[in-house]
């Protein structure tokens, strides 16, 4: 596709549900960004990719968050065993530097709402 | 670490008003800046960067001055129009982690 795609767009799992977003960056793009975004704020790094390798996973909150790029394109970002702070949008971006001082080209998210 | 600090929304302005928003940085080394902007409904967009000292970076009409001796990144337009009603993410670039401030919401009322 001609952007970065993420799905589901909206997600509302129930406390304690496991939950997988996807993200599907731009073709050939070899850094795949994860963040998240709480309401009103910037978004906030968690993790990032470079092509398949997982090379900076500082951000993520905590054990229950777990992401994959097993082929070096589409990107899966897991949580397990939600809690209500989980609440957030999250975002993926790609780019195709290998660090982050270029361009990195942002999906639209998903929200993500623990009930 | 590297962080971004920007100046509190939201603004409300008139058409063809001047625009500032005021962004700085603590980091180490020499990051780029940026500014992104979200529009009502979409993905964040790339607006402006600037990769060194001294460089300008400018479109739509936004212009932004990476300032070293002030670690200064401030948003600018002479004119604003109400298209332009978004929110703009300052941000800056380590090796790979890009930090982000809190956003600004502007409102450019007819």
């Amino acid at each position: 596709g001609a952007g970065v795609s993420q799905s589901p767009r909206y997600k509302v799992a129930k406390r304690g549900q496991d939950v997988a977003l996807r993200c599907d960056p731009i073709s050939g793009h070899v850094s795949l960004f994860w963040y998240q975004q709480a309401l009103g704020q910037g978004p906030e790094f968690l993790t990032y990719f470079q092509n398949e390798a997982q090379l900076d996973k500082s951000g993520l909150p905590s054990d229950r968050f777990f992401a994959e790029r097993p082929e070096g394109s589409v990107s899966t970002l897991k949580i397990q065993r939600t809690q209500q702070e989980d609440s957030a949008v999250y975002l993926c971006a790609s780019s195709s530097a290998r660090t982050a001082t270029t361009e990195a080209f942002f999906g639209q998210g998903t929200r993500l709402t623990v009930v | 670490g590297n962080s971004v600090t920007q100046m509190e929304g939201p603004v409300t302005l008139s058409e063809e008003a001047f625009l500032t928003i005021n962004c700085t940085y603590t980091a180490t080394g020499y990051p780029s800046l940026f500014w992104y902007v979200q529009y009502p409904g979409e993905g964040l967009q790339l607006l402006l960067k600037a990769t060194k000292a001294d460089d300008k970076g400018s479109n739509k009409g936004f212009e932004a001055t990476y300032r070293k001796e002030t670690t200064s990144f401030h948003l600018e337009k002479g004119s604003v129009q109400v298209s332009d009603s978004a929110v703009y993410f300052c941000a800056l670039s380590s090796p790979v982690q890009m930090r982000f401030g809190a956003g600004t919401r502007l409102t450019v009322k007819p």
